[in-house]
């Protein structure tokens, strides 16, 4: 199998920066993209291709990639940032196309 | 507007098969790349399968043999038909459409609960 790291929860105050990562080999290879799911609702997409942001999520939202882990930043962080925050990719070889990551909770104290 | 609404979802016994499906609006269905993925409760997200444009279908191990994806071009809707379920499919099920720019948009979401 293949497998996308995140670390399980992340904390930040109001209007600080939050940085939330997800490793994997094939990273450098294959393109990332991000979702983020509040409670009781449907994922939605806020990052892809590593760092492209889909119309209508806010600029505060960024990503970048370096080797084999790709870095979601929510700059000025609000307290309607706090979510679950789910990477996305594919292993080198295409066996494994559509992966998610555990999952990384943001809680903004 | 791009929408996609699943139904389906309900309380079903050990052993026993229902059909999801996923009513698509604001797009073609049978033109993109379709795909089903499933939350346990707490749980974090996992791919469960994918159509093709072109027909070419694809799953989860687990739920290989047991799952069938498909789409009904007349009626744009993507279905999941689920059979020989066990309690660890319970899980919501969202359908979403696939592109190289991601997952979008996703469906609401319906809960498949297996329990006797």
């Amino acid at each position: 199998s293949y497998e996308l790291t995140q670390p399980p929860s992340v904390s930040v105050s109001p209007g600080q920066t939050a940085r939330i990562t997800c490793s994997a080999d094939a990273l450098p290879k294959q393109y990332a993209y991000w979702y983020q799911q509040k409670p009781g609702q449907a994922p939605v997409l806020v990052i892809y291709k590593d760092s492209e942001r889909p119309s209508g999520i806010p600029e505060r939202f960024s990503g970048s990639s370096s080797g084999t882990t790709v870095t979601l930043t929510i700059s000025g962080v609000q307290a309607e940032d706090e979510a679950d925050y789910y990477c996305q990719s594919a292993d080198s070889s295409g066996t494994y196309l559509w992966v998610f990551g555990g999952g990384t909770k943001l809680t903004v104290l | 507007e791009v929408q996609l609404v699943e139904s389906g979802g309900g309380l079903i016994q050990p052993g026993g098969s229902l059909r999801l499906s996923c009513a698509a609006s604001g797009f073609t269905v049978s033109s993109n790349y379709m795909s089903w993925v499933r939350q346990a409760p707490g749980k974090g997200l996992e791919w469960v399968s994918v159509i093709y444009s072109g027909g070419s279908t694809y799953y989860a191990d687990s739920v290989k043999g047991r799952f069938t994806i498909s789409r009904d071009n007349s009626k744009n809707t993507l279905y999941l038909q689920m059979n020989s379920l066990r309690a660890e499919d319970t899980a919501v099920y969202y359908c979403a459409r696939v592109s190289r720019d991601g997952y979008n948009p996703w469906g609401q979401g319906t809960l498949v609960t297996v329990s006797s």
